[in-house]
């Protein structure tokens, strides 16, 4: 079945540190991606997002690039804050060529520590 | 102006009782979902309406009971309720097949 797999945590980085999470799918179709966040004792916030090949998602300084010859979804960010510290949820809506599902399939989070 | 709410915020019960999350969104949009977000951090969606239509009923016990009075609500009922069943539980809202908005979860203890 469509499933996420991500970097387990924790990463911690120092303030100003380049960041990667890798994440990679498995899915028929084509899915859509998507990157959240949740930080400490909050719901999750959509981060960013790729709906087809090639697509870049950006948004806060973050950004991940969906691509399909490796199925992956990789997030970065040249230079992290402290206030960035939380867990980072990797999440895929299958879709096949009958039309999209709305059935959103999460990787298991990963926490990152940002210290000062 | 909060996209997404759920009531109460935290729950702490005991082993047996029954009890209900309400959830409620402002953003107009036609599908909503349960999420249970177990201790590891671990996601899993459980219900999903779409205009008060169920759609996606995943493997839950049937002591889960969702129930959408209308298209902006979504409550989820608990019966019996387990040790098991804590967690933190998410509703979220989508424009059909579109981006999900979650609300800030409802922290379930059971004792």
């Amino acid at each position: 079945g469509d499933s996420v797999t991500q970097m387990e945590g924790p990463v911690t980085l120092s303030e100003e540190a380049f960041l990667t999470i890798n994440c990679t799918y498995t899915a028929t179709g084509y899915p859509s991606l998507f990157w959240y966040v949740q930080y400490p004792g909050e719901g999750l916030q959509l981060l960013l997002k790729a709906t087809k090949a090639d697509d870049k998602g950006s948004n806060k300084g973050f950004e991940a690039t969906y691509r399909k010859e490796t199925t992956s979804f990789h997030l970065e960010k040249g230079s992290v804050q402290v206030s960035d510290s939380a867990v980072y949820f990797c999440a895929l809506i299958p879709r096949g060529y009958g039309g999209a599902t709305n059935k959103l399939i999460f990787g298991t989070g990963t926490l990152l520590a940002v210290q000062p | 102006d909060t996209a997404v709410s759920q009531t109460p915020k935290y729950l702490v019960t005991q082993m047996g009782n029954d009890k209900s999350i309400k959830c409620e969104q402002n953003l107009g949009h036609d599908t909503m979902y349960w999420y249970k977000q177990d201790s590891k951090k671990f996601l899993k969606i459980m219900f999903s309406y779409n205009n008060k239509e169920l759609i996606i009923n995943e493997t839950v016990p049937n002591r889960f009971s969702p129930k959408s009075p209308d298209k902006a609500h979504l409550n989820l009922h608990i019966n019996s309720l387990e040790l098991g069943d804590s967690a933190v539980y998410f509703c979220a809202s989508s424009p059909g097949v579109g981006t999900q908005y979650f609300g800030p979860g409802t922290r379930l203890l059971v004792l």
